[in-house]
């Protein structure tokens, strides 16, 4: 069974600040994961997702995430924070052996808000 | 090019009745997938399917059904419903057999049992 756990529901930043979404998961085979953003009345866009390679993945609007297998994490980074990145962010996972068929664990969600 | 479309966008039923939700997936996407998400949480794995076959199934009941037709586009069932059962119900669809994670998501079906 995968597990995703994002550590607070709600994060606020002033503009131009650091932004840090934390993700952790638990997976008993190699993960795929993901970074989804949906903004209000929309559906969820991929932000950017690692699958193999690389453990620093870089994804649309500025935003990175580090894959780190000893910690079972993947935080979700952006260096300055704009006021159109205000929505909610879900990280996601699902087996690399691709039998999931289409499933994806989310987390609960981060709702991430912007201050001038 | 159009994404992915879903039917109704937003609709309101009361407890027993039945609902049918639709999805037109990108065109070239040949699987389709459903999630509920229930406010405040993620979205939760219903079901997917690939061409026309179910290839898996979430922790959902049997009053959760869905289908998928030949030219790819789906519709989920849902009978006797639940006032548990209000939910944005999103659809995705994906382009290849082996799944690599990415999903291209409607905006959803917003459904409210009262």
């Amino acid at each position: 069974a995968q597990s995703v756990t994002q550590l607070g529901s709600h994060v606020s930043v002033s503009e131009g600040a650091l932004v840090l979404l934390r993700c952790n998961y638990s997976s008993s085979v190699p993960p795929y994961l993901f970074w989804y953003v949906q903004y209000p009345n929309q559906g969820l866009q991929l932000l950017l997702k690692y699958t193999t390679g690389a453990t620093l993945v870089k994804g649309i609007n500025g935003f990175e995430a580090e894959f780190k297998k000893s910690e079972t994490s993947f935080h979700l980074t952006k260096p300055s924070a704009h006021m159109s990145d205000a929505a909610e962010y879900f990280c996601a996972v699902t087996d690399a052996g691709g039998t999931s068929y289409g499933k994806l664990t989310f987390g609960q969600g981060t709702i991430l808000t912007v201050h001038p | 090019d159009a994404g992915v479309t879903q039917s109704p966008t937003h609709l309101i039923k009361t407890r027993g009745q039945q609902v049918t939700l639709r999805c037109s997936p990108i065109s070239g996407h040949k699987s389709v997938s459903w999630y509920q998400q229930v406010l405040g949480q993620g979205p939760q794995f219903i079901f997917q399917y690939y061409e026309k076959e179910e290839r898996g199934r979430g922790n959902f009941p049997d009053r959760f059904s869905a289908r998928q037709f030949p030219n790819y586009s789906s519709e989920l069932n849902v009978n006797a419903l639940l006032l548990g059962d209000s939910a944005l119900y999103l659809c995705a669809s994906s382009p290849a057999g082996h799944f690599t994670g990415e999903l291209f998501f409607g905006e959803g079906s917003r459904l409210t049992v009262l």
